[in-house]
């Protein structure tokens, strides 16, 4: 158990709709980072927040969208959902931005 | 900017045979080097990592890694692998502020 938790497990839901996938990082840990995985595409980055800000952004589409809160949780919502979108959605964790990642669970996200 | 090579995709190998999986990364300056692995439907969790000091580091389940900094390589052995160590392994890098970067990965099937 890495201290990462991700809400929900699964996800099944229709193209042309939208959902929130959330994650709780390691206590203490600042840095929050979303990756998508899918047997074509490999891990890809899609955003890292730092204490409530922004910091780095990869491969996100515009229809995704994170933010992190005040206790430092993280919301990933992805909008007009297409087939392709179908993935494992892992968040991760460090105290450091530099240093290693914690993962969580992941959530897997399954479009009909 | 950085990048990381992970020059094979997939490897298959027998019980008790010995591994090493490469790992090339380019960026000019300081860099922490980690490997990550994924066993079949679960997370990532690190294996080892580097920061600093003897470049042979050691990790769990029998890892180790030997960082180069001449040849800018990253590369992960086991002398004997067994079949629980089928998984993903994935090589990462952050060098400066960089938040660490992932290679694809290389999947790893070992028949018992």
């Amino acid at each position: 158990d890495s201290g990462v938790t991700q809400t929900p497990k699964h996800l099944i839901t229709a193209t042309g709709q939208r959902v929130t996938l959330r994650c709780s990082p390691r206590s203490g840990d600042l840095s929050v980072y979303w990756y998508q995985q899918s047997l074509d595409q490999g891990l890809q980055f899609l955003i890292q927040y730092y204490n409530g800000e922004e910091r780095a952004k990869g491969n996100i589409l515009e229809r995704f969208s994170a933010q992190q809160f005040p206790d430092l949780h993280s919301e990933l919502n992805l909008s007009s959902l297409e087939l392709g979108d179908s993935a494992l959605y892992f968040c991760a964790s460090s105290t450091i931005p530099t240093y290693e990642q914690f993962f969580g669970p992941g959530t897997r996200l399954t479009v009909l | 900017a950085q990048s990381v090579s992970q020059h094979n995709h997939h490897v298959i190998l027998s019980e008790a045979a010995s591994l090493e999986l490469g790992c090339n990364y380019s960026y000019g300056g300081t860099v922490n080097l980690f490997w990550y692995v994924q066993y079949p439907g679960q997370h990532l969790q690190l294996l080892l990592k580097y920061f600093s000091g003897d470049p042979l580091v050691k990790g769990i389940k029998g890892f180790e890694a030997e960082f180069i900094k001449s040849k800018f390589s990253f590369n992960l052995r086991k002398p004997s692998v067994q079949w629980s160590d089928t998984a993903e392994y994935f090589c990462a890098v952050s060098g400066g502020s960089y938040i660490p970067t992932f290679g694809r990965g290389t999947s790893l099937i070992v028949h018992p």
